[in-house]
């Protein structure tokens, strides 16, 4: 079984400009989450994306969206970029009937904002 | 909203010996507490994870337990070995209806040969 993917694996960026990143859940899986991780902190949620519809949002500003498409792949896309905003970008996906249980998470996007 | 406390950031033991890292959580709704481990430049892979129902729970050379009164759950590791050296991260979660984890900062465990 294939695992969750993610795409691109880099990112480069200037401030001010918008980036798009891409996510594929594992087959059969509804849920997708995103979250943000600094370099050497730990992870901050983002969003929680089911059945095509923003279930949940942490606390980051609306610069940060996304949305799901019907086969379940997910965009997380963040505009006005900031310094700040450098990080690692993980998705992870769970099974339709687990809800927040047992998250798969993908390689991540390392996006770089200079 | 939630905050889960993890401790120590920085663990180094021999091989051989136990590593034990704790976790509090403050939401007594959470019900699901999972533990990552996540090596360098690799994704967070799930390890053991116990439900607000269960005390204890063990997978070969891991286990972790959970005191709901308390509020902190805890992770233990015998017999380390040099690749269980990495970072681990406790999360915590209410599960179905919030689809919403809460990690902890980890710890940087390093196993010494």
């Amino acid at each position: 079984e294939a695992g969750v993917t993610q795409s691109p694996t880099h990112l480069i960026k200037t401030r001010g400009q918008q980036a798009t990143l891409r996510c594929s859940p594992i087959s059969g899986h509804t849920s997708v989450y995103w979250y943000q991780q600094a370099l050497g902190l730990g992870l901050q949620f983002l969003l929680w994306y089911d059945e095509g519809e923003e279930r949940n949002r942490g606390n980051f500003p609306p610069r940060f969206s996304g949305r799901q498409f019907p086969n379940y792949s997910s965009e997380l896309n963040v505009n006005a970029l900031e310094l700040e905003d450098s990080a690692l970008y993980l998705c992870a996906s769970s099974p339709v009937d687990r809800g927040a249980y047992e998250q798969y998470f993908g390689p991540g996007t390392r996006l770089t904002v200079t | 909203g939630e905050n889960v406390e993890q401790h120590p950031s920085t663990l180094s033991v021999q091989e051989g010996d136990s590593a034990v890292i704790k976790c509090t959580y403050s939401d007594s709704a959470s019900n699901y507490f999972p533990w990552y481990k996540q090596e360098l430049g690799k994704r967070p892979q799930l390890i053991i994870d116990i439900r607000s129902n269960v005390g204890e729970k063990k997978d070969q050379r891991i286990a972790v337990t959970l005191n709901k009164t308390a509020k902190h759950f805890s992770l233990h590791i015998t017999e380390t070995q040099p690749e269980d050296s990495a970072v681990y991260f406790c999360a915590a979660s209410t599960g179905t209806n919030a689809g919403k984890s809460t990690f902890g900062d980890g710890t940087t465990l390093t196993v010494k040969p």
